[in-house]
């Protein structure tokens, strides 16, 4: 089973603080995504990796960004957190183009989330 | 552009009662379609997927038809039960990438 890990279930900060939220999967899935999730809003793409040290935004990259240095490790980073940030994040993996189960589907597997509070 | 709506929540119905939850799409071209459903404290897991006209995906007793003549791809289950009490979400990818867009959920709570 394609597995996608979260660093953190629940993560309390302070506005202006930087803060790192980790995601590794281990299914050596090329594309990897971060979303956040708002109730009313569903989820809203932040950024997604097609590739080691690629990266394209997504609906709403403003105060967000990512890294990507290994294929199975994807971090988002908010630079200097604010209240409005306070959210659940979600990431994803799916594998890329080409043969395989899922591929042609663009199956994602999700995480279990982060909470994260930003007071 | 590419876009999902889905009917709006919550929905709350009896234990064995039919369930449809509504989701349209906009979309050029053929794209996939999915429902994932989130259930409390979890993250997203993939229910069923469609991957072109007239499909129909099944899982779990949940199935939905892919109808590109009325861009529609309702959720369906002939008699639900408790334990599917979750937010259930459509989406849809037109990307070899994988991007996917989404609907904004609806909350279905079912009482014994």
């Amino acid at each position: 089973d394609v597995k996608v890990t979260q660093s953190s279930r629940y993560l309390v900060k302070r506005t202006g603080e930087k803060v790192f939220l980790e995601c590794v999967q281990d299914m050596d899935h090329e594309n990897m995504f971060w979303y956040r999730q708002d109730p009313g809003l569903g989820l809203r793409l932040i950024y997604f990796s097609y590739d080691v040290k690629m990266k394209e935004k997504g609906d709403i990259p403003e105060g967000y960004s990512v890294s990507r240095e290994k294929k199975e490790r994807f971090s988002l980073i908010l630079e200097s957190a604010s209240t409005n940030q306070t959210s659940m994040y979600l990431c994803a993996s799916s594998p890329g183009t080409g043969s395989g189960s899922g591929r042609r589907y663009n199956e994602q597997f999700f995480g279990p989330g982060t909470r994260l509070t930003v007071l | 552009g590419n876009s999902v709506t889905q009917m709006e929540g919550p929905v709350t119905l009896s234990e064995e009662a039919f369930l449809t939850i509504n989701c349209t799409y906009t979309a050029t071209g053929y794209p996939s379609l999915f429902w994932y459903v989130q259930y409390p404290g979890e993250g997203l897991q993939l229910l069923l997927k469609a991957t072109k006209a007239d499909d129909k995906g099944s899982n779990k007793g949940f199935e939905a038809t892919y109808r590109k003549e009325t861009t529609s791809f309702h959720l369906e289950k002939g008699s639900v039960q408790v334990s599917d009490s979750a937010v259930y979400f459509c989406a849809l990818s037109r990307s070899t990438l994988g991007r996917l867009y989404f609907g904004r959920g609806t909350q279905l709570t079912v009482w014994p």
